[in-house]
């Protein structure tokens, strides 16, 4: 089975340092790899979908990193913004699963102003 | 633009009664995934459809059931309700197999 692993469970950056997220799993041969954004009490805000071919992708502020060799995927969020206080997960879909993500148990962040 | 809706947005039961959570989506997807996400616990998959008529289930389908009699809809059935599904249950769709999931914006059920 598919294991996801967020670490750190929670973060705190003061405002304009970067953030670095990470998300690690044990099954390399993934389809591809989802991160989303979880406001308290709100529902997943999707952030980046990366395939397992590609190496990495990019959105504004947000580039996540993935080597599927290793087993990991990085997310950088570029001079953090109060607002991007969030809990923010990574999900994992291996090839065979019809179409199922396994979810990582997310980081908790707080950009302190 | 409505995406992913789910109701109710809030539910409070009592044990033993039944429930029926709704997932619609506009956006043609066709498959469906029914999560619940508790603290600790993270998101776990309840059940899922990958067509219209199709379900399947997931890693904790127990005490729940599931119909997707037409292909925007995907509903989630509590029989009969018991305080440990007190959770907050999550409705996503995917256009395909590899596509990106789009959420709902959840139900939060308590069970007492």
């Amino acid at each position: 089975k598919q294991e996801v692993t967020q670490i750190p469970a929670a973060l705190s950056v003061p405002e304009g340092e970067n953030l670095v997220l990470n998300c690690s799993f044990t099954d390399s041969a993934i389809y591809n790899l989802q991160w989303f954004r979880q406001d308290p009490g709100k529902g997943l805000t999707s952030l980046l979908l990366i395939q397992s071919s590609q190496r990495e992708q990019t959105s504004g502020r947000l580039n996540a990193s993935l080597d599927k060799s290793s087993g990991r995927s990085t997310l950088y969020i570029a001079a953090s913004q109060p607002g991007d206080s969030a809990t923010y997960l990574c999900a994992v879909r291996k090839a065979d699963s019809w179409g199922k993500f396994q979810f990582g148990a997310g980081t908790q962040v707080v950009v302190t102003p | 633009n409505a995406g992913v809706t789910q109701t109710p947005k809030f539910r409070v039961l009592k044990t033993g009664q039944s429930m029926t959570l709704l997932c619609a989506q506009d956006m043609n997807h066709e498959y469906m995934y029914w999560y619940r996400q508790d603290p600790g616990m993270g998101l776990r998959l309840i059940h899922y459809s990958v067509g219209e008529g199709t379900t399947a289930k997931g890693e904790v389908p127990d005490g729940y059931n599931v119909s997707r009699l037409k292909k925007q809809n995907f509903l989630l059935g509590l029989e009969s309700a018991a305080p440990s599904q007190t959770s907050v249950y999550f409705c996503a769709s995917s256009y395909k197999r590899g596509g990106g999931y789009t959420f709902g914006s959840g139900t939060r059920l308590t069970v007492v």
